[in-house]
């Protein structure tokens, strides 16, 4: 069965640390899309990046970096130099081809502090 | 272009009334998506058109009635609705397949009183 775990419930950092979000998943499935999220507190969920299964090559946006590792199941995302507008709700999510739907982690809220 | 609209950003119902949710996008995506999501909580899927076909249902009580009248607009009837049912719910739509991403829309907060 598929499961995604963020068992980081709430993190909280002064500006311009940096900080990691975990995110652990479970899947039978060879072929599968992991995603992250971002949820600020106006509601709208925002797409961060997209990877699939046959990718592991990691990925840095501006200050958003991805290290994904099938050998431990994991898709973690740091920040480098957290700021204030950082602050969100992140959810980690996979995708199979069977059932064709998101499957969401819990979310992890990151509050960052001047 | 990768916006999903959504109306109205609030909404407050009695158990009593008819209301309904509207959504919309022009990305020419074909599968599009209704979610509810509960405080602290990820959000959950209830349904899901392919093609402005319903392909999925997860279970959702009569009270909730979708409907895609074409391939960029998809809504979302409520009808005699429970406090319980109050939640954000969110709106999102991509290409078909399990490979595509979803774009979410801004959602309604919805308070059944």
């Amino acid at each position: 069965a598929q499961k995604v775990t963020q068992a980081q419930t709430e993190i909280s950092v002064v500006e311009k640390e940096d900080v990691t979000l975990d995110c652990v998943y479970e899947t039978r499935d060879t072929t599968y899309y992991l995603f992250w999220y971002k949820q600020p507190p106006s509601g709208e969920l925002v797409f961060l990046i997209r990877r699939n299964s046959f990718d592991e090559q990691n990925e840095i946006s501006g200050r958003y970096s991805w290290n994904f590792q099938k050998s431990t199941s994991s898709f973690n995302f740091t920040i480098t130099a957290s700021q204030v507008v950082d602050s969100a709700v992140y959810f980690c999510a996979l995708s199979e081809a069977i059932p064709d739907k998101l499957i969401f982690g819990t979310g992890t809220r990151l509050q960052v502090f001047p | 272009d990768t916006e999903v609209t959504q109306t109205p950003k609030h909404l407050v119902m009695g158990m009593t009334n008819k209301k309904s949710l509207k959504c919309e996008q022009h990305m020419g995506h074909r599968a599009m998506y209704w979610y509810k999501q509960k405080a602290k909580k990820p959000p959950e899927l209830m349904f899901v058109y392919s093609y402005e076909k319903l392909s999925i249902n997860e279970s959702v009580p009569s009270r909730f009635s979708p409907e895609c009248p074409n391939s960029s607009l998809l809504n979302l009837h409520l009808h005699a609705l429970q406090p319980e049912d109050s939640a954000l719910y969110l709106c999102a739509s991509s290409q078909v397949g399990s490979e595509e991403t979803q774009y979410f829309g801004p959602g309604t907060r919805l308070l059944v009183l």
